[in-house]
């Protein structure tokens, strides 16, 4: 079955540390990630994506992924924390075995920054 | 700017009676989405259209209805609203292809939280 997992429900991190959430994915065929972020009544708002090429993403306000395909694992970071990067962080994938247009989304991680 | 809108932000309805909710998009994409998140759940997908094409989710409920009757636009009717209907309601767009996977990302919009009273 085509699977997303975010292993922890919430990160705590102090503001001007470094910040990792976790994804890791189980799909067929080689998949098409994506990492998304959510504030409070907000919609959902595209951080980056992975489709091919180098490992390394770089994507909005100073966040970045790492593609790691022989773990199945497309962790989010970002050298140095902001209060303001507190949200929701959904990760999701699309197979490129599906032909269609979905995502499967994780559960979420919400991420805390403490001042 | 283009963007993805949604109205109304927020919606009270009473048990059973019909509520429709709205989208529209400037973005010119040919895919959207209607997708029911509740309480910082993940988002979950009740159907999409691929253009004209109506995709909808197997465990998607009879009770929800979708139509696009333009590119633009794009609306959510719950045709008996229950109690376990109240959540947020997401729309989103993205330039699909036909060559397979949505490597194009998805732009929602801010939602629509419904309360069923």
């Amino acid at each position: 079955a085509q699977s997303v997992a975010q292993p922890e429900d919430q990160v705590n991190v102090a503001e001007g540390n470094p910040l990792t959430v976790k994804c890791t994915y189980s799909v067929s065929g080689n998949p098409y990630l994506f990492w998304y972020v959510q504030y409070p009544n907000r919609g959902l708002q595209f951080l980056l994506k992975y489709i091919t090429g180098d490992n390394l993403v770089k994507g909005s306000y100073g966040f970045e992924a790492e593609f790691n395909k022989s773990q199945t694992s497309f962790h989010l970071k970002k050298p140095s924390a902001l209060v303001s990067d507190s949200a929701l962080y959904f990760c999701a994938v699309s197979p490129t075995s599906y032909n269609t247009d979905k995502l499967i989304f994780g559960t979420g991680t919400r991420l805390q920054v403490f001042p | 700017d283009a963007m993805v809108i949604q109205n109304p932000r927020y919606q009270v309805t009473q048990f059973g009676k019909p509520v429709t909710l709205s989208c529209s998009q400037t973005l010119n994409h040919n895919v959207m989405y209607w997708y029911q998140q509740k309480s910082s759940q993940a988002p979950k997908l009740l159907f999409h259209y691929y253009d004209k094409d109506f995709n909808n989710e197997a465990d998607t409920p009879d009770n929800f209805q979708s139509r696009r009757p333009n590119t633009s636009f794009c609306f959510l009717d719950i045709r008996s609203p229950g109690l376990g209907d109240a959540a947020m309601y997401l729309c989103a767009t993205s330039r699909g292809d036909s060559s397979g996977g949505p490597y194009n990302e998805q732009f929602f919009g801010p939602g629509t939280r419904l309360t069923v009273l």
